[in-house]
């Protein structure tokens, strides 16, 4: 079965600070992997995914994401924090074979951005 | 360039109405998803539509529960006899293709409360 861990529930960071949320997951098969950002009463918006290639993944305001096969991990990350980027952040993931479609989240982990 | 669209953003009932929920895809997007968030919790995958088709329906309860996406019109998401445990945000997402690297695009949820 596939599941996504988000083994923080909340993250706090001082403004500028680079800033971590961390994501694991588990899938028989290959992954796609996703992060989604939600603000307050909205929807989710796409951030980032990891397809194939570099392990290295630019998204959007600049947050970038590292896949770590030996580790299953892709943690969320960025060099210098903003006060606007807290929100909550759900990593997801998706099995690559057996044209599986649903996305399968992680709780989530909730960022909190300080001055 | 419309995101996906949902209505109502909020919904009140009261136990045993009935609760109906709309999804319009992004443009051209002819593959929508709807997912249960519950308070403090991630979102659940519920089911997966392609036009005058469910997919898969494996997350939708098997009572109560209904979804169709006609060939013209909204995605729409039924709830029969609602129960307090039903209050929760619904949220829809669309993308272009079935392709497991596909991104799912989401809406601005519906929130469902039950009385």
């Amino acid at each position: 079965a596939q599941s996504v861990a988000q083994p923080e529930d909340q993250v706090n960071v001082a403004e500028g600070n680079p800033l971590t949320v961390k994501c694991t997951y588990s899938v028989s098969g290959n992954p796609y992997l996703f992060w989604y950002v939600q603000y307050p009463n909205r929807g989710l918006q796409f951030l980032l995914k990891y397809i194939t290639g570099d392990n290295l993944v630019k998204g959007s305001y600049g947050f970038e994401a590292e896949f770590n096969k030996s580790q299953t991990s892709f943690h969320l990350k960025k060099p210098s924090a903003l006060v606007s980027d807290s929100a909550l952040y759900f990593c997801a993931v998706r099995r690559v074979e057996g044209g599986y479609n649903k996305l399968i989240f992680g709780a989530g982990t909730r960022l909190a951005v300080h001055p | 360039n419309a995101g996906v669209m949902q209505n109502p953003r909020h919904l009140v009932r009261r136990r045993g109405q009935e609760a109906r929920l709309r999804c319009s895809p992004m443009k051209g997007h002819s593959h929508v998803y709807w997912y249960r968030q519950l308070p403090e919790e991630g979102l659940k995958f519920m089911v997966y539509l392609q036009k005058e088709n469910i997919i898969d329906e494996s997350g939708m309860p098997k009572e109560r529960f209904s979804a169709e996406f006609p060939k013209e019109g909204p995605s729409i998401l039924r709830i029969q006899q609602v129960v307090r445990g039903d209050s929760a945000a619904y949220f829809c997402a669309s993308s272009l293709t079935s392709g497991g690297q596909e991104t799912q695009y989401f809406g601005p949820g519906t929130r469902l409360l039950v009385l």
